[in-house]
């Protein structure tokens, strides 16, 4: 089964530093999304992507968030200045076609540490 | 708003044991609902979804049914084995991409 790459799959860095997680959705997909998981609690949604602009995004995604498709394959979420609850487990996702019923295939995520 | 609300872990059992795990949701509408598992070092996979009311999602032996009068979508599994050692997650989306996830439910299968 084709699959979702996320890199790194452990980050640490410093409060206030900026990181960028990466991710390689599925080659022929179109859809992109971001989700997180705070340790003991729900995987939370956070942004959608779709012909190049976010089609959708949660309370939680703020200005410090920001999301962009690069150069055509790598799917990338950067923190501007992390705080430390930010430290979290980030899954990115992709889809061809979620309204037409194709499932989400899922990365095995970053593990995000702010110290 | 909408929420699921899935069975506190962790559960252990032995090979060939019955497993349930109890999924509630809230929700505005009809939406899709979903059993996710996450086995240990992967990313979240699909494990079955539902679209309305009664359907029935299956795969892999594991079942769960849309039951609209109770709010509920239950995960079975007649006889589980090792490999079936995961996190599972229930989940629904009035989309089928933005999904509201339980907290997971860890299951220990013992030879």
């Amino acid at each position: 089964e084709p699959e979702v790459t996320q890199t790194p799959s452990h980050q640490v860095t410093q409060m206030g530093q900026e990181v960028i997680l990466r991710c390689v959705p599925i080659s022929n997909h179109l859809y992109f999304y971001w989700y997180r998981q705070i340790l003991g609690q729900k995987v939370e949604f956070l942004v959608s992507f779709y012909n190049n602009e976010i089609s959708e995004k949660s309370e939680i995604f703020d200005d410090q968030f920001s999301v962009e498709r690069p150069d055509g394959s790598n799917f990338t979420l950067k923190i501007r200045s992390t705080k430390l609850e930010d430290s979290a487990m980030y899954f990115c996702a992709s889809s061809g076609n979620p309204q037409g019923g194709e499932k989400l295939f899922f990365g095995s995520g970053t593990q995000l540490s702010v110290l | 708003g909408n929420s699921v609300t899935q069975m506190e872990g962790p559960v252990t059992l032995s090979e060939e044991a019955f497993l349930t795990i109890n999924c509630t949701y809230t929700a505005t509408g009809y939406p899709s609902l979903f059993w996710y598992v996450q086995y240990p070092g992967e990313g979240l996979q699909l494990l079955l979804k539902a679209t309305k009311a009664d359907d029935k999602g299956s795969n892999k032996g594991f079942e769960a049914t849309y039951r609209k009068e109770t709010t509920s979508f239950h995960l079975e599994k007649g006889s589980v084995q090792v490999s079936d050692s995961a996190v599972y997650f229930c989940a629904l989306s009035p989309n089928d991409y933005k999904l509201s996830f339980g907290a997971g439910t860890t299951v220990t299968v013992r030879a």
